[in-house]
């Protein structure tokens, strides 16, 4: 049940764009992405709902394709702050199920 | 506004031992979740509390159980470790279901050691 991510790691050059897949087998009814540096805890980025509505980021945009079963992280002109472990955690059908988080893609921002 | 605090932020524990882990949450908040992070298995979910009752529980045995206060302060007891055991402890705050499209705010975790 846990979702899939893809890549599992990337290293970008400042400045570089990168996409974060996450997929899942069952349907999906909210996709949850957090963000977690090395040594901290993981940090909210964003929510997807099936719908369409969204809650996060200003600077960091993402989709939901419900029919596919998948959402992807956009990450765009990326800094060296960008860097760390994202996870993309998924919700199934009802809104009161468990969020289930994915491996992680781990991503490196170089100057 | 505080934080999510978690003690021990460090323990080391033998084999065979138990260990109990503490959560204190977000003033406010009355979901506590618990997950065990160890590299490449990303955030496994253990359980979560609302309101001090267990709406969801992972795929962990028996040997890991929780609770929830009333004040929502929670806390997770690992029985009878074994070295597989070793890993980051997460706990998560929010408001409502964690998976009722609330953010979630983690704690610092608590690092344990089997030996």
């Amino acid at each position: 049940q846990q979702p899939v991510q893809s890549p599992q790691a990337v290293i970008l050059r400042e400045g570089e764009d990168a996409v974060i897949n996450c997929s899942s087998s069952k349907a999906l009814y909210s996709v949850h992405w957090y963000r977690q540096k090395h040594g901290e805890a993981p940090v909210f980025l964003m929510i997807l709902l099936k719908g369409g509505e969204q809650k996060g980021h200003d600077k960091i945009s993402a989709s939901f394709n419900e029919k596919k079963q998948q959402s992807s992280l956009y990450l765009t002109a990326s800094q060296l702050s960008y860097s760390g472990t994202y996870f993309c955690g998924t919700g199934k059908e009802t809104s009161y199920d468990k969020v289930i988080f994915g491996p992680g893609t781990s991503l490196s921002v170089i100057p | 506004k505080a934080g999510v605090t978690q003690t021990p932020r460090y323990l080391i524990k033998t084999r065979g031992q138990q260990v109990t882990l503490s959560c204190s949450p977000i003033s406010g908040h009355r979901s506590v979740s618990w997950y065990q992070q160890t590299p490449g298995q990303g955030l496994q979910f253990l359980f979560e509390y609302f309101s001090e009752t267990q709406r969801n529980k992972g795929n962990f045995p028996g040997r890991f159980s929780g609770r929830q206060f009333s004040n929502s302060r929670s806390e997770m007891n690992v029985s009878t470790l074994e070295l597989g055991d070793s890993a980051l402890y997460l706990c998560a705050s929010s408001q409502g279901w964690t998976g009722a499209n609330t953010e979630a705010f983690f704690g610092q975790g608590t690092r344990l050691t089997v030996v």
